[in-house]
C-alpha cells in the first residue's frame, strides 16, 4: 500500500524558510509527478508546485519566486522550501502523487499544519 | 485564469437521499483533466472521479461524474453515512492545477 507522509517543523518564523519533506513508502519514486498543496485555514486547497521523478519541475506562478521542490529518488523523498514565509503561508501542507494529468492525484498525504508566528 | 466554481456552498440531505453537486468552470476545459476529491475533516482528500466521469480504483458505484464544457456534476445516487464530508473539483492546464471551493454534503 503506498503511503506519503509530510514532516518538518509546524512553526515558522516570518521572513524565514518553510521546509518540509514527504516520505513515500511502499512504491517506487519512478514514473510519477510528486506534487505540494496547502490549505490556509477556512479556505480553498491551492496547488503549490510539482517535480517529476526526473527532476522537471512546474510551480504556481504566485509563489514560484520564493519556491523550490527537489526530489531524492534514493531515499523515495521529495521536498519543498518556500522562502521569505508570512503569516499567509499558514496552512495545512499535503503531498500527493499522480501519474499523469489524466488520472488526478490518487494517493495523499495526511498533511501537516504549519504556523508562521514570531 | 481558469476558475472553477463549485455549487451550492453547502448541500443538507438524509441518508438514502441523491446528492447532485456542480463544478462550473469559467472557460470551456478539457474533461480530461477534470478530477473530484472527498475530504472528511482531518482526513487527506481521496480521489473519486478522474477524467470527469472515470471512478478511482475502489470508489463504490454510487459516485458518478459526468459533464463537459464548463459544467461538470458529481452525483451521489443515494447517501451513506460516511459520505457527509467536503467534496472539491480540479482541473489541470497549462501545467497547473486549480481547485474549486468545495461543497459541503451535510446531514439534514
Amino acid at each position: 500500500q503506498v503511503q506519503l507522509q509530510e514532516s518538518g517543523p509546524g512553526l515558522v518564523k516570518p521572513s524565514e524558510t518553510l521546509s518540509l519533506t514527504c516520505t513515500v513508502s511502499g512504491a517506487s519514486i519512478n514514473k510519477y509527478y510528486w506534487s505540494w498543496i496547502r490549505q490556509p485555514p477556512g479556505k480553498d486547497l491551492e496547488w503549490i508546485g510539482h517535480i517529476y521523478y526526473t527532476g522537471s519541475t512546474d510551480y504556481n506562478p504566485s509563489l514560484q519566486s520564493r519556491l523550490s521542490i527537489s526530489v531524492d529518488t534514493s531515499k523515495t523523498q521529495f521536498s519543498l522550501q518556500l522562502s521569505s514565509v508570512t503569516a499567509a503561508d499558514t496552512a495545512v501542507y499535503y503531498c500527493a502523487r499522480f501519474m499523469s494529468h489524466y488520472y488526478g492525484m490518487d494517493v495523499w498525504g495526511r498533511g501537516t499544519t504549519v504556523t508562521v508566528s514570531s | 485564469e481558469i476558475v472553477l466554481t463549485q455549487s451550492p456552498g453547502t448541500l443538507s440531505l438524509s441518508p438514502g437521499e441523491r446528492a447532485t453537486l456542480s463544478c462550473r468552470a469559467s472557460q470551456s476545459i478539457t474533461s480530461s483533466y477534470l478530477a473530484w476529491y472527498q475530504q472528511t475533516p482531518g482526513q487527506a482528500p481521496r480521489l473519486l472521479i478522474y477524467a470527469a466521469s472515470s471512478r478511482a480504483t475502489g470508489i463504490p458505484d454510487r459516485f458518478s461524474g459526468s459533464g463537459s464544457g464548463t459544467d461538470f456534476t458529481l452525483t451521489i445516487s443515494r447517501l451513506e453515512p460516511e459520505d457527509f464530508a467536503v467534496y472539491f473539483c480540479q482541473h489541470y492546464v497549462s501545467s497547473s492545477w486549480t481547485f474549486g471551493q468545495g461543497t459541503k454534503v451535510e446531514v439534514k
